[in-house]
């Protein structure tokens, strides 16, 4: 069965600290990963990852994908307390377009 | 329009109800997805569409709910004799075609008492 596992379930960290999220996966026929922040509602995209090993950056926040070793890490430097969120990966497989969320991980930064 | 937009935002109903959630996706996306997602949980995919035809509904629990997309725009998620389980955050999602990023919808709070 397809699934994907995020580490850590949440974080409380302070503002001005790096973080590091983790997402395994363990899918036939991998396509994509991807990223969303969730905040209160609507999950809103960040990063889209094809290919192993290129950095995907937007400001503050980058994204790696390991393809051999099936995960990916999103990083955010600097934290601010509006990074407060619950961060969501999410893969597609070839053959579907329908996309596996992990549960989660649940980022609290305090000021 | 600007964004997914679903209605109802909340729906309270009796166990036994039948209820129906309705998304309208972004103008011009061919893809529609349905997920639902419990407290602390992340979205648990349920049915997709490409067009109007549902390309794959694997992930719906039962037959119990139905989901229909017509015209290939706005869809209605179906829910027929509703149990207290089926209390969640339906969540819909439109992408401009199969495998691009999907948009998120701000979701129909269903509440079975």
């Amino acid at each position: 069965e397809d699934k994907v596992v995020q580490s850590p379930l949440s974080l409380v960290v302070h503002e001005g600290d790096t973080v590091t999220l983790n997402c395994s996966y363990e899918v036939t026929n991998f396509r994509s990963l991807l990223w969303y922040k969730q905040e209160k509602k609507a999950p809103t995209f960040l990063f889209m990852l094809t290919s192993s090993g290129i950095e995907k950056k937007s400001g503050r926040l980058s994204s790696i994908l390991d393809k051999k070793e099936l995960f990916s890490i999103l990083n955010i430097t600097a934290t601010q307390t509006g990074d407060s969120a619950v961060y969501l990966c999410a893969v597609t497989t070839s053959g579907t377009y329908k996309y596996i969320f992990g549960t989660g991980t649940r980022l609290k930064v305090l000021a | 329009g600007a964004g997914v937009s679903q209605t109802p935002s909340n729906k309270v109903t009796e166990k036994g109800k039948y209820v129906e959630l309705r998304c309208d996706p972004i103008s011009g996306h061919t893809a529609l997805y349905w997920y639902r997602q419990s407290l602390g949980q992340g979205p648990e995919f349920l049915i997709y569409f490409q067009g109007t035809g549902a390309a794959d509904d694997s992930g719906l629990p039962n037959d119990r709910f139905f989901a229909v997309r017509p015209e290939g725009s706005v869809s209605t998620l179906k829910i027929q004799r509703t149990e207290r389980g089926d209390s969640a955050v339906y969540l819909c999602a439109s992408s401009w075609e199969e495998g691009s990023p999907l948009h998120f919808g701000n979701g129909t709070r269903l509440t079975v008492t």
